[in-house]
């Protein structure tokens, strides 16, 4: 059974601040894998994917992949309000596996 | 409008009775899935079709079936609800190419009494 692995949180972060996110997964030949926000009560949505081994960035979001280590983290520079939210690891092959997700809490 | 819609968004069923929920999009998809979440679980997978002809059963299938109607359609039944079956369902989509990733609908709101 492929897994993957996020702690449950809350994670809280003071506004302004970089918000950390981790996940591990048990699948070594994986090649895809994604992070989606989710806010309560409503569907996931797309914040990042990432293929290639590194850094990844897009506005204030960076996604960092390790396979070497099978492991995939998602930072949240500048942490507002609006970004307290579940966060979901994903990884692909013929389906997508998530994870069970990291509830995170920006405080004002 | 919605690329995956799902009909209803919420509904209220007894126990014993036959529930289906419906699933299509207008994304050209060929890949179509249905999940459950609860809270705590994350999303668990019910069951998954790569096209007309092909099913397959996810993680927690047990007391489930689908029916692909069309590509663009996927509906997910449940023969009998039981109350443990209360959760939010979603229907998802995702292309055949490797960088393509899954798209949701809104959810369905499930609660059996």
């Amino acid at each position: 059974q492929k897994e993957v692995e996020q702690n449950s949180g809350p994670l809280s972060v003071p506004e302004g601040a970089i918000a950390s996110l981790n996940c591990t997964y048990s699948d070594r030949g994986s090649q895809s894998f994604f992070w989606y926000r989710q806010y309560s009560g409503k569907s996931p949505e797309l914040i990042m994917s990432i293929y290639s081994n590194g850094d990844k960035e897009d506005g204030r979001f960076t996604a960092q992949l390790n396979k070497a280590s099978q492991y995939v983290s998602l930072l949240i520079r500048d942490s507002q309000p609006s970004d307290s939210a579940t966060y979901l690891c994903a990884v692909r092959d013929d389906k997508i596996i998530f994870g069970k997700g990291t509830r995170l809490h920006i405080l004002p | 409008d919605a690329d995956v819609t799902q009909t209803p968004r919420n509904r209220i069923t007894k126990t014993g009775k036959r529930i289906m929920l419906e699933c299509s999009q207008t994304k050209g998809h060929d890949r179509m899935y249905w999940y459950r979440q609860d809270p705590g679980l994350g999303l668990r997978l019910i069951y998954y079709s790569f096209d007309v002809k092909d099913i397959n059963k996810g993680e927690i299938s047990d007391g489930y079936s689908v029916s692909r109607q069309a590509q663009a359609k996927f509906s997910l039944s449940l023969e009998s609800a039981i109350p443990n079956q209360t959760a939010l369902y979603f229907c998802a989509t995702m292309g055949s190419g490797s960088g393509n990733t899954i798209y949701f609908g809104e959810g369905s709101w499930l609660t059996v009494v």
